[in-house]
């Protein structure tokens, strides 16, 4: 199976300052990779989705994230937060032609002003 | 949109209770998956169903069965709840045979919160 290590458990950032949270997976030959976030007393939302092609993906809410193959790493960036960005993010992986996916511990977002 | 469903968002059970969490999902899903969620450890994997009757252990299956009777209907069954399975629990559900939902892209409900005391 694969892991999935997320390196900050806890981000707080200033309202409009950039932020970045950082995921790195196991390395296999094929995966996809997957960012949801969870909205306080909230099911998880897919944010954003690396299936193939374009290494930089961009998703929902002014999010991005970079594929890097070489590093086995996914990063989640926003250039400019905002306080409605406060949320618990998980980085998942699966392999592909599998539908399970194994997720990481999560890494909380506080937003201040 | 997907919708999943779950009974209850808030539970409050006694030790050795018989406890049954239900979810739905409307969008004809093949696939439902029971995680639970706990602080600093992520969602683990309890049980997925990749058909109507069909089902596969996860990565924590221990203390937990399931029943998927009908396509739509996933329950997760405490046959004698612990403390220990105080937890949050998330349902979630993908892929279709039309193929408008991808397998690995999973949707989820807004949880249960379960309180074994």
């Amino acid at each position: 199976a694969q892991s999935v290590t997320q390196l900050d458990s806890q981000v707080p950032v200033f309202e409009e300052a950039p932020v970045e949270l950082r995921c790195n997976y196991s390395s296999s030959v094929s995966v996809y990779l997957f960012w949801y976030v969870q909205y306080p007393n909230q099911g998880l939302q897919l944010l954003l989705k690396y299936l193939s092609g374009s290494t930089l993906v961009k998703g929902i809410n002014g999010f991005e994230a970079e594929f890097n193959k070489s590093q086995t790493s996914f990063h989640l960036r926003k250039p400019s937060v905002h306080i409605s960005d406060t949320a618990e993010y998980f980085c998942a992986v699966t392999l592909r032609g599998d539908y399970k996916l194994s997720f990481g511990a999560g890494t909380t977002v506080t937003v201040r002003a | 949109d997907v919708k999943v469903t779950q009974s209850s968002r808030y539970l409050v059970k006694r030790t050795g209770e018989k406890v049954f969490l239900e979810c739905v999902q409307d969008m004809d899903h093949e696939n439902m998956f029971w995680y639970r969620q706990d602080p600093g450890l992520g969602l683990r994997l309890i049980y997925f169903s990749y058909d109507v009757k069909m089902k596969e252990k996860g990565d924590i299956p221990e203390g937990y069965s399931v029943s998927r009777e009908k396509k739509e209907r996933f329950s997760l069954i405490l046959e004698s709840a612990s403390t220990n399975q105080t937890s949050m629990y998330l349902c979630a559900s993908s892929f279709d045979a039309s193929g408008t939902y991808l397998p690995y892209e999973q949707y989820f409900g807004p949880g249960t919160r379960l309180t074994v005391t």
